[in-house]
């Protein structure tokens, strides 16, 4: 069954380090996400990116944060200078072409900033 | 700004009788209703999802109820199982991007 993989699973970093976080999504997806989830909170919705562009972001994704698709199968998280508070699981998520609405999330990354 | 609400963080059921949890939202816009469940240190799995035109879809021991009126909808789980328990997420989208809002997540205890 074609899944949605994160890598890397868990990354520890130093606060002001930039990071980037990697999603191979299902291959013929064409809608791509963003999602994090702090410990004991909901999952937030960061951003959304269709066609080669970012289609819908959320507050919470500022200017330290940006998303590529360098190419045909990787999509990436940046974030430029990290904060404490970006400890989080990343879940990236998919969604085929027909926007059925379903959305397919990896396994996560999980984000310690020190 | 809780536009999808889950107001029981937990639930405990019995093996074999019925779970229900509920969801509320606010947002009138939201077109597209979908059930996921997660278990600890993975990603949402997802589960079942019901379009605003529809009021019930079923898919095996797993049913969800929308009531647009009320602006909730709700998953019944018959007959629930141990390797049931776990956090469940309601989630709506609407618009071109069909990005999810969440609810907080109901965690749900399967007793054997």
């Amino acid at each position: 069954e074609p899944e949605v993989t994160q890598t890397p699973s868990h990354q520890v970093t130093q606060m002001g380090q930039e990071v980037i976080l990697r999603c191979v999504p299902i291959s013929n997806h064409l809608y791509f996400y963003w999602y994090r989830q702090i410990l004991g909170q909901k999952v937030e919705f960061l951003v959304s990116f269709y066609n080669n562009e970012i289609s819908e972001k959320s507050e919470i994704f500022d200017d330290q944060f940006s998303v590529e698709r360098p190419d045909g199968s990787n999509f990436t998280l940046k974030i430029r200078s990290t904060k404490l508070e970006d400890s989080a699981m990343y879940f990236c998520a998919s969604m085929g072409g027909g926007r059925s609405g379903e959305l397919f999330f990896g396994e996560g990354s999980r984000l310690t900033v020190l | 700004d809780q536009q999808v609400k889950q107001n029981s963080p937990s639930l405990s059921v019995q093996e074999g009788r019925i779970s229900i949890l509920n969801c509320d939202y606010t947002n009138s816009m939201f077109d597209y209703f979908l059930w996921y469940k997660k278990y600890p240190a993975e990603g949402p799995t997802f589960l079942i999802s019901i379009s605003s035109i529809k009021d019930k879809n079923e898919d095996g021991r797993f049913t969800v109820f929308l009531n647009k009126s009320a602006k909730h909808l709700s998953l019944h789980i018959v007959p629930s199982q141990p390797g049931d328990s776990a956090v469940y997420f309601c989630a709506a989208s609407w618009g071109s991007a069909r990005q999810l809002t969440f609810g907080s997540g109901t965690q749900l205890t399967v007793l054997p």
